[in-house]
């Protein structure tokens, strides 16, 4: 089955920094790579998503990049704010076209400090 | 709020007493998922329904846990003789089934401890 790594596991930046959190995941077959953020007592919320046909996404500050052949995919966060501080987490899903279950990485504590 | 509900939001139990949660996902939605996270991990992927219909249930669902989605809406998943390494996260998600789109919109979960 899937298998997906994501580091680094905690991540402090100085508000107005960048952050960046890198996942690889192991099924080649593997073509959709969501993003969530979770915030404490609350489920995951998706914030940028990207198929393997697409490699790079961007949402305002929010970027995503995927490198198929090295099965690697990342989060960018640019300019972050206190607000950003939560823990992400980054999926892989072998999607057929209508959904399937996600793999999900350990998750990144990131820290935003003034 | 993604529209997606679960009941209750906490649940502590004693050790051997059976539970039972309640997802009501988006309306329009016809694929709701069951995950569950430990504290630390991320969430792991437990079963998901197309409209009524059980398609997937990973080995990590006991024969003590069972889900249902009668209806093709809400769904429920009972724990049966809970055990303390049940404590943990239970998310519900769902998802429109339409071509491309697997976006999956997370509930606030329900939290479980056992005692």
């Amino acid at each position: 089955g899937e298998n997906v790594e994501q580091h680094p596991s905690t991540l402090s930046v100085q508000e107005g920094d960048s952050a960046v959190i890198k996942c690889t995941y192991s099924d080649s077959a593997s073509n959709y790579f969501p993003w969530y953020k979770q915030e404490l007592g609350k489920g995951p919320q998706l914030i940028i998503d990207i198929r393997s046909n697409v490699g790079e996404k961007k949402d305002q500050r929010i970027a995503v990049t995927l490198n198929k052949t090295a099965k690697h995919f990342s989060l960018h966060i640019t300019e972050t704010q206190p607000e950003d501080s939560a823990v992400y987490f980054c999926a892989a899903s072998f999607d057929p076209g209508g959904g399937n279950k996600l793999t999900f990485g350990t998750g990144t504590q990131l820290k935003v400090e003034l | 709020d993604t529209g997606v509900s679960q009941d209750p939001r906490h649940k502590i139990t004693k050790r051997g007493q059976n539970v039972t949660f309640r997802c009501d996902p988006i309306s329009e939605h016809n694929r709701l998922y069951w995950y569950r996270q430990t504290l630390g991990q991320g969430p792991e992927f437990l079963t998901y329904f197309q409209n009524e219909a059980q398609l997937e249930k990973s080995r990590l669902l006991s024969d003590r846990f069972s889900a249902e989605r009668p209806k093709g809406s809400f769904s429920t998943l009972e724990i049966q003789r809970t055990e303390q390494g049940d404590s943990a996260m239970y998310l519900c998600a769902s998802s429109f089934l339409t071509s491309g789109r697997n976006e999956q919109f997370f509930g606030p979960g329900t939290r479980l401890t056992v005692l």
